[in-house]
């Protein structure tokens, strides 16, 4: 499978707890994106890559949200200290260009 | 700032045609994109225009004027599975780089 893969699927943590999530994006992809969405929104910009450099990161997006994208490869989500209304699907989306390829996302449920 | 506005929901006949508007404000506009979205799915990529005009791809086609910040997607020959969230999306070259906003999506339900 070439697609954008994200791990874990499922995190069921508790407040306070700090969580990191895994996007793989397709190989030749060389632009990365994070975004967050909750039920009957579309999906929220937290974060952009191109290559390994972050290059917007959403307002919204406080000092407890961090992204890495080391060596222009996959990338990493941390969330520090986690909050009830941070429960919510995080994607993960890449590209060349154009249309992005998004990935199966990871449900966080803040217990 | 940008901001995406497209209707909450649309009901629709199998076989019909429907139309779905997006209007937009942004600044640095680089391309609008629709996708579909199933529950419980990711987005998947449907259309993109960047140029004013009308796009068409199979059953799907969508249209765009910058002039007035506006774009529909049409799906003709609707059949039950079109029934999805349809998420208009734009584009825009920042300072530090390209920006997709995404707007809430319209629930198209498709009934027999």
């Amino acid at each position: 499978d070439t697609g954008v893969s994200q791990n874990p699927r499922h995190k069921i943590t508790k407040r306070g707890q700090n969580v990191t999530f895994r996007c793989d994006p397709i190989s030749e992809h060389n632009r990365l994106y994070w975004y967050r969405q909750t039920l009957g929104q579309g999906p929220e910009f937290l974060t952009y890559f191109q290559n390994e450099a972050q290059l917007e990161k959403s307002r919204l997006l406080s000092d407890r949200f961090s992204a890495e994208r080391p060596k222009g490869s996959f990338s990493t989500l941390e969330i520090q200290r986690t909050e009830q209304g941070d429960s919510a699907m995080y994607l993960c989306a890449s590209s060349l260009d154009g249309e992005q390829y998004f990935g199966p996302g990871t449900r966080l449920t803040v217990t | 700032g940008q901001n995406i506005d497209q209707p909450t929901e649309m009901t629709a006949t199998e076989g019909a045609i429907v139309q779905i508007n997006c209007t937009y404000q942004t600044s640095g506009f680089n391309g609008l994109f629709w996708y579909q979205q199933h529950a419980g799915e990711a987005p998947t990529f449907l259309s993109y225009n960047v140029l004013d005009g009308l796009e068409e791809k199979g059953r799907f086609s969508s249209f765009l004027s910058r002039s007035k910040g506006y774009s529909y997607l049409l799906l003709k020959e609707l059949q039950m599975k079109d029934s999805a969230s349809y998420l208009c999306a734009v584009r825009a070259l920042n300072t530090g780089g390209f920006k997709t906003i995404f707007g809430a999506g319209t629930r198209l339900f498709v009934k027999a």
